[in-house]
Parts: C-alpha cells; sequence; structure tokens
C-alpha cells in the first residue's frame, strides 16, 4: 500500500442526493490533489491544494466541491451529480517545496462512483 | 497546455519476454519531469520510473528501462523478463519543473500471457 487511502471505496447514488469521499495520506505529504478516471480517456486533474490552499481548479463544474481541512485530508463534495460523472475517482498526494514544485504522486485506491 | 499521448491502447507480451510501450508528449518547456505509473486490475496506481529531463542517461529500475528522445519528445517504457504480475494499466505521466501540473497519457493495457 501506497500510503494513501479513499473511503468509501464504492459509492451508486442518485442524481439529487448529496454524498462526500474522503482521502487520507500518512505519508506526511503537504500537497494533495483530485483525479476523475474515465474509461479510456487520460486522467483529468480536478484540484490540487499546496499546503491546504488551493491552486487548481481545472474547470470543475460546481457540483463537485473540495475541502481540505488539513494537510493529511482531502474531501470531495457532491451535489446534483449526472450521470457522466460515473468514473473512478482518485486521490494522490506528493511533497510540494516552499516554491510550491512537487514530485512523484502517491495515489489512493480510488472510489468508483456510479451515478444513476 | 502539454498533452501526452499514448498510441497503444492495448499491448500483449509472452512471459519472459521484453515489450516496449510508447510515448509521445508536446511541451515547449526545456525542464520537466516525466513518469511511468502502472495501474493494476482494482489495485492502485503506483509509480514504476521517473526520468529528469535535464538528465541524458536513461532511468532504470530493476526490469523496467526508459528510452528517453528529448529531441523526438519520446519516452517510452521497456519492460523486460515481462512476468504475469506486469499485467496493468501503463500510464506516461509529465509533469512541468516549474508548475504544479501534472497531464496523463490515456494508458496502455499491458497483457501478459503465460
Amino acid at each position: 500500500e501506497t500510503g494513501v487511502t479513499q473511503t468509501p471505496r464504492h459509492l451508486v447514488m442518485g442524481m439529487t442526493n448529496k454524498k462526500s469521499l474522503k482521502c487520507e495520506q500518512h505519508l506526511g505529504h503537504n500537497a494533495m490533489y483530485w483525479y476523475k478516471q474515465s474509461a479510456k480517456k487520460p486522467l483529468e486533474l480536478m484540484f490540487v491544494y499546496n499546503f491546504k490552499e488551493q491552486t487548481e481548479n481545472n474547470s470543475v463544474p460546481s457540483r463537485f466541491s473540495p475541502e481540505c481541512p488539513n494537510s493529511s485530508h482531502l474531501f470531495l463534495h457532491l451535489h446534483t451529480l449526472q450521470p457522466e460523472d460515473s468514473a473512478l475517482y482518485l486521490c494522490a498526494s506528493s511533497q510540494a517545496s516552499s516554491g510550491g514544485v512537487t514530485d512523484t504522486q502517491y495515489f489512493g485506491p480510488g472510489t468508483r462512483l456510479t451515478v444513476l | 497546455a502539454q498533452t501526452v499521448t499514448q498510441s497503444q491502447p492495448e499491448m500483449s507480451v509472452q512471459e519472459a519476454e521484453t515489450v516496449t510501450l510508447s510515448c509521445t508528449y508536446d511541451t515547449s518547456e526545456s525542464d520537466y519531469y516525466l513518469f511511468w505509473y502502472k495501474q493494476p486490475p482494482s489495485r492502485q496506481m503506483i509509480l514504476v520510473i521517473r526520468q529528469e529531463a535535464y538528465k541524458q542517461q536513461n532511468a532504470t529500475e530493476n526490469r523496467f528501462s526508459v528510452n528517453f528522445q528529448k529531441a523526438a519528445k519520446s519516452f517510452s517504457l521497456k519492460i523486460s523478463d515481462s512476468q504475469l504480475g506486469d499485467a496493468a494499466m501503463y500510464f506516461c505521466a509529465y509533469r512541468s519543473q516549474s508548475f504544479n501540473k501534472f497531464y496523463f497519457g490515456s494508458g496502455t493495457k499491458l497483457n501478459v500471457k503465460p
């Protein structure tokens, strides 16, 4: 295991539901990421947090809302999702320098999300 | 924006043989990092190997090695003595030297035949 955990591992939700994905890293890193992985498509970077501050938001719809209360935890709050949001959501962490540049990412196992 | 292209959606190799996975990328930067990640079925994505663009020497990790051709913007992964446990999706990734962004290819599924 790489020290990054995600819960739940599987989630099925309706379009009107509100749910949250959780990520926790045990590696002492200070940067965390959310990715969306759809079949036969490149990983899509959604959000980046450096030192608990959001530094990237790659034009993600507002129905996805990230939260990073500390450098070890990252949440992705979901509401009024669409069926096309069904995918594997991966969390990753890395060690960022004071200049914000990071190196190798370590990934969690992902949450398989199905939106009905 | 940088793009990473993996032109082989799926490949197969016989156990104990050698296979090469291709990756090309597009960038105007001179300094950057390249990675190969492995994602086994229903398991976590893990780093296989990384390469700094300023290093001319190709990176090697046990049975895994890369052929980094900076001018051609090519970064292929060679797996020697393939094992059944090498069966997985392999993703090529690019990271800017200056910016906290990673760009991934669409992946290559590697099958290993006994």
